[in-house]
């Protein structure tokens, strides 16, 4: 294992439509967070898992967005009724328990039309 | 609350020349600080932190970074920039998380364009 994968790369969906993006943390990491990047700006802070438990959300995760991590390994982002707005990079990265630094996978690029 | 300041939103530097990609903080506590580097359509890789210790740390392509707590700075520095070097750079903070957990979401910049010309 050698990094954070993602699935999708890219998607392109029509507004309204549901989406979902999967998220494979390295090995070992119990920590796995999720964060959004439009263009020209940072990385975003959406969500944060420890093991299965879901323990921060931001307020930019409307009630469209849900995650999950069902058995504490790989995860996953829904966005119900894709808006326009929601078109951006989704990020996953994930940490090792009692290490600070955290560890980007390459993405999911999302284009809503 | 916690947040970085990235003053630039563009560097430029010919190759052999050294580069400074300026970050001050704001921090409750002791600040634990990042960069990360983004290369065109992937994702961030992790350059190097300060969480104590050093006020030099040095991390990954021969990049440093210079703490500076009188000045609330962390300067991303390399003494002779290389064109590959040339990538979107975000400085980061690690958030103060929630009492009942010891994991903790990072705050980043808006991020610097380095450009290295031949």
């Amino acid at each position: 294992d050698t990094g954070v994968s993602q699935d999708p790369r890219h998607k392109i969906t029509k507004r309204g439509q549901n989406v979902t993006f999967r998220c494979d943390p390295i090995s070992e990491h119990n920590r796995l967070y999720w964060y959004r990047q439009t263009l020209g700006q940072g990385p975003e802070f959406l969500t944060y898992f420890q093991n299965e438990a879901q323990l921060e959300k931001s307020r930019l995760l409307s009630d469209r967005f849900s995650a999950e991590r069902p058995k504490g390994s790989f995860s996953t982002l829904e966005i119900q009724r894709t808006e326009q707005g929601d078109s951006a990079m989704y990020l996953c990265a994930s940490s090792f328990p009692g290490k600070e630094t955290q560890y980007f996978g390459p993405g999911t690029r999302l284009l809503v039309l | 609350a916690q947040s970085v300041a990235q003053p630039e939103d563009q560097v430029n530097v010919a190759e052999g020349n050294p580069l400074t990609v300026k970050c001050t903080y704001s921090v409750s506590g002791n600040p634990y600080l990042f960069w990360y580097v983004q290369y065109p359509n992937r994702g961030l890789q992790f350059l190097l932190k300060y969480i104590t210790g050093d006020n030099l740390v040095k991390g990954s392509y021969g990049f440093e970074a210079e703490f500076n707590k009188s000045q609330t700075s962390f300067h991303l520095k390399k003494p002779s920039a290389l064109v590959s070097d040339s990538a979107l750079y975000f400085c980061a903070v690690r958030d103060i998380g929630p009492r009942y957990s010891s994991a903790s979401k990072i705050i980043f910049g808006s991020g610097t364009r380095l450009s290295i010309r031949p």
